[in-house]
């Protein structure tokens, strides 16, 4: 079946530090792809998205690409802030069902000092 | 996620109680998800809706839970006979009539059994 496999966290940086956080997958067709982030004691907000191989989904600073020949999406900022300390689920929608439901990874927190 | 509405946001339940969540979904949506999310872990797909209809209920435990999706009010999840294991978030999300894969989530009900 579809599985999502996220880096384990925490991840620890300093404000202005480069971010990335790996996410493999297994899927069967061409699944969709998604990063949602979830700040403490709240929901899933869904952060970006690709469809298809090669396209980069981006927001707020974030990006990451659907990279069909690793199977990877990886997600990076370029600088992050304190306010980005959250945890952040990789996700992705199978293609088999017509209809969407998410796997998701296991998640990884986000801890960015001033 | 906003418009995805689910209450109650904290629920305390003894053992053996019956726990109802409640959601709402986006306006203009018909479709509704539940998901589970253990401590430590990432979100799970427990069941599908759509109005009156259980499409998919594979990630539903075979006992003591139940969803419904009537064609007047809230989707509601329920959980008979409460055990600490039980103790999650539980988040409800929606999509639109016509599919498509991004789906938005609530905010969550977090459960605690004790």
């Amino acid at each position: 079946g579809d599985s999502v496999t996220q880096m384990e966290g925490p991840v620890t940086l300093s404000e202005e530090a480069f971010l990335t956080i790996n996410c493999t997958y297994t899927a069967t067709g061409y699944p969709s792809l998604f990063w949602y982030v979830q700040y403490p004691g709240e929901g899933l907000q869904l952060l970006l998205k690709a469809t298809k191989a090669d396209d980069k989904g981006s927001n707020k600073g974030f990006e990451a690409t659907y990279r069909k020949e690793t199977t990877s999406f990886h997600l990076e900022k370029g600088s992050v802030q304190v306010s980005d300390s959250a945890v952040y689920f990789c996700a992705l929608s199978g293609s088999n069902s017509g209809y969407s439901t998410l796997t998701f990874g296991k998640g990884t927190m986000l801890l960015v000092s001033p | 996620n906003a418009g995805v509405m689910q209450n109650p946001r904290h629920l305390v339940r003894r053992r053996g109680q019956e726990a109802r969540l409640r959601c709402s979904p986006m306006k203009g949506h018909s479709h509704v998800y539940w998901y589970r999310q253990l401590p430590e872990e990432g979100l799970k797909f427990m069941v599908y809706l759509q109005k009156e209809n259980i499409i998919d209920e594979s990630g539903m435990p075979k006992e003591r839970f139940s969803a419904e999706f009537p064609k007047e009010g809230p989707s509601i999840l329920r959980i008979q006979q409460v055990v600490r294991g039980d103790s999650a978030a539980y988040f409800c999300a929606s999509s639109p009539p016509n599919g498509g894969n991004t789906i938005y989530f609530g905010e969550g009900s977090w459960l605690t059994v004790v």
